[in-house]
């Protein structure tokens, strides 16, 4: 069974710290993408990146960064973290496409839940 | 920018009732996700539609899609309390280097009561 797997479930971490979030998927999916999920405003994408060392900017980059050293790791850095910070964090990954054939959909983590105080 | 408009942002049914969810969406898409999410859990697949016309059904879920008027519907028939969560219609679009993400909308939580 295909995985996507979010190191932590449940993160509390202090205001000014850095904090990453681990991801790593068994897929060999060439694109992964780092969401936040908070009530009323569903998901909003933060980074994806098609290949190893290559990233883009999602909808709301501000305050994070990536990294992507391996294929299947795919890391989200709060530089420093804050309170607006806090939200649940969605990993996910999903084929690339070749050609004219669309392969696959997308496939998500269970979620870290990360709280700055 | 692409935009996506699900409506209605909450639904409270009776079990036994048909009712259909609308996903509206602003810009010429590749692909149409439904999602559905459970309190505290991730995000499970349900349906990817991939042209027009294209209907999938699963169980008492049926799931269309229209991409000349860029809606997709999601309709319950004879909902059971089962079928309570919130659902999640999304569309990505391709560019040069693949897949750009998908962009959600805001989420439908449906509760269905006995």
């Amino acid at each position: 069974d295909v995985k996507v797997t979010q190191s932590s479930r449940y993160l509390v971490k202090r205001t000014g710290e850095k904090v990453f979030l681990e991801c790593v998927q068994d897929m060999d999916h060439e694109n992964m993408f780092w969401y936040r999920q908070d009530p009323g405003l569903g998901l909003r994408l933060i980074y994806f990146s098609y290949d190893v060392k290559m990233k883009e900017k999602g909808d709301i980059p501000e305050g994070y960064s990536v990294s992507r050293e391996k294929k299947e790791r795919f890391s989200l850095i709060l530089e420093s973290a804050s309170t607006n910070q806090t939200s649940m964090y969605l990993c996910a990954s999903s084929l690339s496409f070749s050609g004219d054939i669309k392969l696959g959909g997308y496939t998500f983590g269970s979620g870290t839940r990360l709280t700055v105080v | 920018e692409l935009k996506v408009e699900q409506n209605p942002l909450f639904l409270s049914m009776q079990e036994g009732k048909n009712y259909t969810i609308y996903c509206n969406y602003s810009t010429t898409s590749d692909r149409l996700y439904w999602y559905r999410q459970d309190p505290g859990k991730s995000l499970e697949s349900l349906f990817v539609l991939l042209s027009n016309g294209a209907v999938k059904q699963e169980g008492r879920l049926m799931a269309s899609l229209d991409t000349k008027a860029r809606l997709s519907t999601l309709h319950i028939t004879a909902a059971v309390h089962d079928l309570s969560a919130t659902y999640f219609c999304a569309v990505d679009i391709f560019s040069g280097g693949g897949a750009d993400g998908l962009t959600f909308g805001k989420g439908t939580h449906l509760i269905i009561q006995p």
